[in-house]
């Protein structure tokens, strides 16, 4: 089954610091690959998608990179905000059409000021 | 800007109950899913829904759950005898269709079984 590990439970970093958070994956390559916010008690909102032949993906201050020889997903938030306290979630999908969602732990960000 | 919609946003209920989630996806989606986080763990996929159909689901959606797409906007979720280990946050998401389309959740329902 799909594994997919994101590197830590927790990160805190001091507001104006890049935040880099990782999601390594085991087994079956994603065709695609996600990023989503989730706040307390909130569902997952999504920010960034990545697919298989791509390198790097930005938005704003957000940036994410796919390297699936590692099998492994960077995800960047430079200029960190105290706003950008959140959890953040990986997620895999395999390419059909279908669209099921392979979820890490994800990781919980702190940005103080 | 349109979004997913889930009613209740909390229900409580005795174990052995029937329940049903509700959820008013986005309205010219296509594709439709359930999801659960138990607390404190990752959200899991549970079943999707395409063309009036299940078209994919987990281990987790055995035969005590069902869905159903009763109308034009409502897709719903139930769970015929729930269980303690049921409790969960049940997220609906929805999708335009294609490869690759975003996927949007609703804000969840908070299900607690005593």
């Amino acid at each position: 089954s799909q594994k997919i590990e994101q590197n830590s439970e927790a990160l805190n970093i001091q507001e104006g610091k890049t935040a880099t958070l990782t999601c390594n994956y085991t087994n079956y390559s994603p065709a695609y690959l996600q990023w989503y916010r989730q706040d307390p008690g909130r569902g997952p909102v999504f920010l960034l998608l990545i697919r298989e032949n791509e390198k790097e993906k930005r938005k704003e201050r957000l940036k994410v990179t796919f390297d699936t020889t590692l099998k492994q997903s960077l995800f960047h938030i430079t200029a960190s905000q105290p706003a950008d306290s959140a959890t953040y979630l990986c997620a895999l999908e395999r390419g059909s059409t279908l669209g099921r969602l392979y979820f890490g732990r994800g990781t919980q960000l702190t940005v103080w000021p | 800007e349109p979004e997913v919609t889930q009613t209740p946003s909390h229900q409580v209920t005795q174990m052995g109950q029937e329940v049903i989630l509700r959820c008013v996806p986005i309205s010219n989606h296509l594709y439709f899913y359930w999801y659960r986080q138990i607390l404190g763990q990752k959200v899991e996929f549970l079943v999707s829904f395409y063309n009036n159909e299940i078209s994919e689901k987990s281990e987790i959606f055995d035969d005590q759950f069902s869905v159903e797409r009763p109308d034009g906007s409502n897709f719903t979720l139930k769970i015929r005898s729930t269980k303690l280990e049921d409790s969960a946050m049940y997220f609906c998401a929805s999708k335009a269709g294609g490869v690759a389309d975003t996927q949007y959740f609703g804000p969840g329902t908070r299900l607690t079984v005593l």
